[in-house]
């Protein structure tokens, strides 16, 4: 089993829609999470931390953390066609663990 | 000069050559990270350091070579490489807290675009 498990898509979503992205990890001891934005051919850009459990929002982005259920996922509202990346999500615990990333694209 | 920095941003070498790769942050942060990224690939942690210590190598080989003078800079020097090593190489930075246990986001450079001929 992976440390840092994504859904591997691609995900498809129309403009406008909402995208949810999820991802799950093992170790319970983690502390820290992470969303990365990566475009293609680009290194990765944070777009998102979160620590406690529970929803945090930053413009079109929200993250959410349940660290009984080791899951987090990331919500992008009102989906642009810009929002069309590779998106990672990254756990701590002790070091930065990646996922493999979903694909998003987003259709005008 | 912010965040962190790479050097060369692109580099084509031959299979005989010696090149290195220079990172640099300018986050005052502790811990710096070699990945290596090829097309269409996950990240690969290749190396990290804290506080100038290497503290993992993820059964790279040998001709990846990397170098941490000082907590701000650190090198990645290449030699006799293959044609599957041609790959994005990223540097990361950040913050480690006391005893490893919890680490902040890290920040990346843009990347060098390496192809082995």
């Amino acid at each position: 089993q992976k440390e840092v498990e994504q859904n591997s898509g691609p995900l498809s979503v129309p403009e406008g829609a909402i995208a949810s992205l999820n991802c799950t990890y093992s170790d319970r001891g983690s502390q820290s999470f992470f969303w990365y934005r990566q475009y293609s051919g680009k290194s990765p850009e944070l777009i998102m931390s979160i620590y406690s459990n529970g929803d945090k929002e930053d413009g079109r982005f929200t993250a959410q953390l349940n660290k009984a259920s080791q899951y987090v996922s990331l919500l992008i509202r009102d989906s642009q066609p810009s929002d069309s990346a590779t998106y990672l999500c990254a756990v701590n615990a002790g070091k930065s663990t990646f996922g493999d990333g979903t694909t998003l694209t987003v259709k005008p | 000069e912010t965040g962190v920095t790479q050097t060369p941003r692109h580099l084509v070498m031959g299979m005989t050559n010696k090149k290195s790769l220079k990172c640099e942050q300018h986050l005052g942060h502790n811990a710096m990270y070699w990945y290596k990224q090829s097309a269409k690939k996950p990240l690969e942690l290749m190396f990290v350091y804290n506080f100038k210590e290497q503290t993992e190598n993820n059964s790279v080989p040998s001709r990846f070579s990397p170098e941490c003078p000082n907590s701000s800079h650190l090198f990645l020097h290449l030699h006799t490489l293959q044609p599957e090593d041609s790959a994005l190489y990223l540097c990361a930075s950040s913050q480690e807290g006391p005893q490893s246990t919890w680490s902040y986001e890290q920040y990346f450079g843009p990347g060098t675009r390496l192809t082995v001929t």
